[in-house]
C-alpha cells in the first residue's frame, strides 16, 4: 500500500523557536498534501492544503504566518510551525492524497512546546 | 458546515465479541471512509465505500454505505486485542472533495 512517512516523529522545544516538521510521501507522488492537527482524544483538524508548485489553502482560524508550508516537490511537503509557543503543543499529522477521494496518512509528530 | 457523528464514543468488550458502531451526517455524502487510529500513529483506512446500499469487507470488518447516504456502520467480528484503537468514519468535503471531513471517532477497548 501507499506509505507517507512523518520526520521527526517526536520534537520538543523551547518557547519561542520554530520546528519543522516534514511529509513524504515515499513510493507514489502526490500533488496534494494535508496537514492536521489533533488534540488530546479529539479527531483530527484539518489545518491546510499543501498544492505542489503553489500556496497552501489554510483553513479558517489557522494562521498561515505561523504554519508556513511548503510543498515544493511531488513527494516533499513541510510544516514549519513559527515561534512556538506552549498551547501550540500537539500531534501534527500529514496525509498524501492517492486518488480522488483517497488519503494515506503520516505516521504523526507529537510537538512539545516547553 | 458538515458534521459527522459516531455512535457510541466509547466502547468496552470482551475478546470475541463482535462490535458495531455507526456514523451519521445531516448531510448527503457520496463516500465514506472507515479509519483506525492506534495510539500515537496515524489513521489507517480500514474501508471505503463509494455507493449507496455497498457492503464491503475487509478480513472480520465490514462496513455498509447507507441507503439514504448519511449514515454508515462499521461491524467487526470476533474481535482481538490488537482492534484497540479509534475508529473515525470520514467523507469528502461538499466544497471541496479533497477535503476529508472526520467524525469524532469511537473509541474500543476490548479486554482480553
Amino acid at each position: 500500500g501507499a506509505v507517507v512517512s512523518q520526520h521527526p516523529s517526536r520534537v520538543i522545544c523551547k518557547s519561542g523557536t520554530s520546528v519543522k516538521i516534514e511529509c513524504r510521501s515515499l513510493d507514489f507522488q502526490a500533488t496534494t498534501m494535508f496537514w492536521y492537527r489533533q488534540f488530546p482524544k479529539q479527531s483530527l483538524m484539518l489545518m491546510a492544503t499543501s498544492n505542489e508548485g503553489s500556496k497552501a489553502t489554510y483553513e479558517q482560524g489557522v494562521e498561515k504566518d505561523k504554519f508556513l508550508i511548503n510543498h515544493a516537490s511531488l513527494t516533499l511537503s513541510t510544516l514549519t510551525v513559527t515561534s512556538a509557543h506552549p498551547e501550540d503543543s500537539s500531534f501534527y499529522i500529514c496525509s498524501a492524497r492517492l486518488s480522488t477521494d483517497t488519503q494515506y496518512f503520516g505516521p504523526g509528530t507529537r510537538l512539545t512546546v516547553l | 458546515g458538515q458534521q459527522l457523528n459516531q455512535s457510541p464514543q466509547s466502547m468496552f468488550i470482551q475478546e470475541g465479541e463482535d462490535v458495531s458502531m455507526n456514523c451519521t451526517s445531516s448531510s448527503i455524502f457520496n463516500t465514506w471512509l472507515w479509519y483506525k487510529q492506534d495510539p500515537g500513529e496515524g489513521p489507517v483506512l480500514l474501508i471505503a465505500l463509494y455507493k449507496a446500499g455497498e457492503l464491503t469487507s475487509n478480513g472480520r470488518l465490514t462496513a455498509q454505505f447507507g441507503i439514504t447516504r448519511k449514515d454508515s456502520f462499521l461491524n467487526i467480528s470476533a474481535s482481538i486485542p490488537s482492534d484497540v484503537g479509534i475508529y473515525f468514519c470520514a467523507g469528502p468535503g461538499r466544497t471541496s472533495y479533497d477535503k476529508v471531513i472526520f467524525g469524532p471517532g469511537t473509541s474500543l477497548s476490548v479486554i482480553p
